[in-house]
C-alpha cells in the first residue's frame, strides 16, 4: 500500500462541476502539498498545508491532520483546469508523491 | 513558480553518452530538489541540496547519477552512461528554507530521451 493515496485516479466533469480530488496518508506529516501539472509541461505548486483550509480563486484545499486526510476542490470547472493533480508530503525530511488525478473538464 | 529555470526543456542522448541537465532556482533560494518522473508514472524523489552540499540523495542511483549546487551557478543533475531507462522528464523545485514546510516552486523540467 503507498504511503499516499489519491482517489479517484481520473476524472472526467462537464464545465462548472464542482470537483474533489482527495488524498490520504498513512505517515506522519509536517506538510502536505498540492501540485498540478498540466499535459506535457511543468508543475505548479497550488498549495502548502499544514492545518486546516486555503482557498484561492476557485480551488480550495482542505486537510485533517487527525484523520490524515486532505481534499482539493474546484468550483465553476473550467476546460484549463484539466491536468494531473498531485498530492505530496514532506514526512521526515523525506517527499512522498501520491499518483496523481487525471481530471479532464469537457466544455 | 516563476524564476525556476530549468535547461534544456529537452534532451536527446544516445546509450553511453552523458547527460548534464541544469536548473536555476528562484534568485535567493539557497534549497533545491531534483525529482524524476519516468512515463505514467508518479514524480520521485532524487535528491535535496543546500548550497555546496548534499543534504539527502536517499532517491539518487547509486551508480552513474550524481549532483551538485556549487556556490556559484546553477544546480546540476548529471547522469554517465545513460540508458533507455533513464528516459524520463526530472523536475527541479527551489525554496527559500529548507524541507517542505514552506512553498516550493518547480521549474519546467528537462525531458530525456535516450535512444
Amino acid at each position: 500500500k503507498n504511503e499516499v493515496e489519491q482517489s479517484p485516479q481520473n476524472l472526467t466533469a462537464q464545465e462548472g462541476e464542482f470537483i474533489t480530488i482527495n488524498c490520504s496518508y498513512s505517515v506522519g506529516i509536517s506538510a502536505l502539498h498540492w501540485l498540478q501539472q498540466h499535459p506535457g509541461g511543468g508543475i505548479v505548486s497550488l498549495f502548502m498545508l499544514s492545518s486546516g483550509k486555503k482557498k484561492h480563486g476557485r480551488l480550495i484545499a482542505t486537510i485533517n491532520i487527525q484523520e490524515k486526510h486532505s481534499s482539493l476542490h474546484i468550483t465553476a470547472s473550467h476546460p484549463r483546469d484539466s491536468a494531473v493533480y498531485i498530492c505530496a508530503v514532506m514526512a521526515n525530511n523525506d517527499m512522498r508523491f501520491g499518483a496523481g488525478t487525471r481530471l479532464t473538464v469537457k466544455p | 513558480n516563476a524564476g525556476v529555470m530549468q535547461n534544456p526543456r529537452h534532451l536527446v542522448r544516445r546509450r553511453g553518452q552523458e547527460a548534464r541537465l541544469r536548473c536555476s532556482p528562484v534568485k535567493g533560494h539557497s534549497h533545491v530538489y531534483w525529482y524524476r518522473q519516468l512515463p505514467e508514472e508518479g514524480l520521485k524523489f532524487m535528491v535535496y541540496l543546500q548550497k555546496e552540499n548534499i543534504i539527502d540523495e536517499s532517491g539518487m542511483p547509486k551508480e552513474r547519477f550524481s549532483a551538485e549546487f556549487p556556490k556559484e551557478g546553477p544546480s546540476i543533475l548529471r547522469i554517465q552512461q545513460v540508458v533507455r531507462g533513464d528516459s524520463a522528464a526530472y523536475f527541479c523545485a527551489s525554496s527559500p528554507l529548507g524541507g517542505w514546510g514552506t512553498e516550493a516552486f518547480f521549474g519546467q523540467g528537462t525531458r530525456l530521451t535516450v535512444v
